[in-house]
């Protein structure tokens, strides 16, 4: 069975850092491009960010562009986005999800807020 | 970047019934389009990847089309567990942007 399984959300003064985790079982991840996406609350869901399988092409949204990094390690099957300089529209659950949208996280919580 | 306009917004709808949710990109994706529900507290699942094929499990009730800009998702008699609300997605360039969504309501 394909799991997906964010960590790392939590509440972070605005200006601070937090680092997103995903790990992935149940699927080939060293084959599979990986997405991030968030959705602020009552919002449309945000793609935030794309990575290929093997970390060599690299998007990001011109929101998050400067401020979020995306990685992985595909040795542990596992995402990541490191986010600095956070700011209160960040604030959103935020989705690990391979690229082509067949399987999600159940989502992780991010609160910016002093 | 690519800009995805959905309509309507909210669609009143019955049980039963036959409803179409429209996606126009600004520009041409090709067939580069995923149709997304969406319940409230859970993530996204996916309908329909490149315009009209339909993701494994998904009820043959849904179906997807359109090339170029403009695109439809067409859902066949309306069953209960079928209101929610409706997103597409581009895949053509980054960023990936989805459509604003398209509640689906009683």
């Amino acid at each position: 069975e394909v799991q997906l399984v964010e960590s790392g959300g939590g509440l972070v003064q605005p200006g601070g850092s937090l680092r997103l985790s995903c790990a992935a079982s149940g699927f080939t991840f060293s084959s599979s491009n990986m997405i991030w996406v968030r959705q602020a609350p009552g919002k449309g869901p945000e793609w935030v960010s794309h990575i290929d399988n093997s970390g060599g092409s690299i998007h990001y949204a011109d929101s998050v562009k400067g401020r979020f990094t995306i990685s992985r390690d595909n040795a542990k099957s596992s995402l990541y986005l490191q986010m600095s300089s956070l700011r209160a529209e960040d604030t959103a659950v935020y989705y690990c999800a391979t690229s082509g949208g067949s399987h999600w996280g159940q989502g992780t919580l991010v609160t910016v807020s002093s | 970047d690519i800009q995805m306009t959905q309509s309507p917004p909210s669609l009143p709808a019955s049980v039963g019934d036959r409803v179409i949710i429209t996606c126009r990109a600004s520009q041409s994706i090709s067939n580069s389009l995923k149709w997304y529900q969406q319940k409230p507290g859970k993530a996204p699942k996916l309908l329909i990847y490149d315009a009209s094929s339909l993701q494994s499990g998904v009820p043959s009730s849904f179906s997807g089309s359109g090339s170029g800009t403009d695109f439809t998702l067409t859902i066949n008699s309306l069953q209960p567990e079928d209101f929610a609300t409706y997103y597409c997605q581009q895949s053509y360039n980054a960023p990936y942007n989805f459509g604003q969504g398209t509640k689906l309501e009683i």
